[in-house]
């Protein structure tokens, strides 16, 4: 069963950093593109970064751009989100969701994890 | 960046009748790659339709997806209890990919 489960959430001080992951079981990581997509508390869902199946390519929402670099390690089956310069409009849940290589949208999320970022 | 409009903001219904959300684009979605989603509360979104009309897996048929270019709808026939939730439409054609901001289905 595909899975994806993301840790590494926390409480941080503006203008400090954090490194989100994502560990995915059950499928063959290395055939799907990856999206981290997060939602502000009571807010709607956010899209934030995306990468290719090799890591080649990337894109990130204007918000983040600059700030959020986004990694992935297909032999640990693992993706990375580094996070710096932290504000308080980046709390949230994120999501890792994955995409299959035919674009069929987000078709397995994780359960997300928590960042709040406040003083 | 596509700007992604859904309507209504909440709309309420009664278990079994008929759901129709709608969503506008700013601009042409490349392919038609519009998805939509299910989000209950405190759960993760659960992905329902991907290129504009087609139903993800294990999706019941009453969920159905059409529109093509610019406009988008997403219709429930005859509600379930599970389906009060909110459902989210994304573009994935253009980088950035964005959502709308989503449309509160609620009990009436």
């Amino acid at each position: 069963q595909a899975q994806l489960v993301e840790s590494g959430g926390g409480s941080v001080k503006p203008g400090g950093s954090l490194r989100l992951s994502c560990e995915a079981s059950g499928f063959t990581f290395s055939d799907f593109f990856i999206s981290w997509v997060r939602q502000a508390p009571g807010k709607g869902l956010e899209w934030v970064s995306y990468i290719s199946k090799t890591g080649s390519v990337t894109f990130y929402a204007d918000s983040v751009k600059g700030r959020f670099s986004v990694s992935r390690d297909n032999v640990k089956n693992s993706l990375y989100l580094e996070m710096t310069n932290l504000r308080a409009d980046d709390s949230g849940v994120y999501y890792c969701a994955r995409e299959p290589t035919f674009p069929a949208g987000l078709d397995v999320w994780g359960r997300g994890t928590t960042v709040t970022v406040s003083s | 960046e596509i700007v992604l409009t859904q309507s209504p903001g909440t709309q309420s219904l009664s278990p079994g009748e008929r759901a129709t959300l709608s969503c506008r684009a700013s601009q042409t979605i490349l392919n038609n790659y519009l998805a939509w989603y299910q989000q209950r509360p405190g759960r993760a979104p659960r992905l329902l339709i991907y290129g504009a009309s087609t139903r993800a897996t294990d999706v019941p048929v009453r969920f159905s997806g059409s529109g093509s270019a610019t406009d988008f709808t997403l219709t429930i026939t005859k509600l379930e209890p599970e389906d009060f939730a909110v459902y989210y439409c994304q573009q994935y054609g253009t980088a950035p990919y964005s959502f709308g901001q989503g449309t509160r289905l609620e009990i009436k």
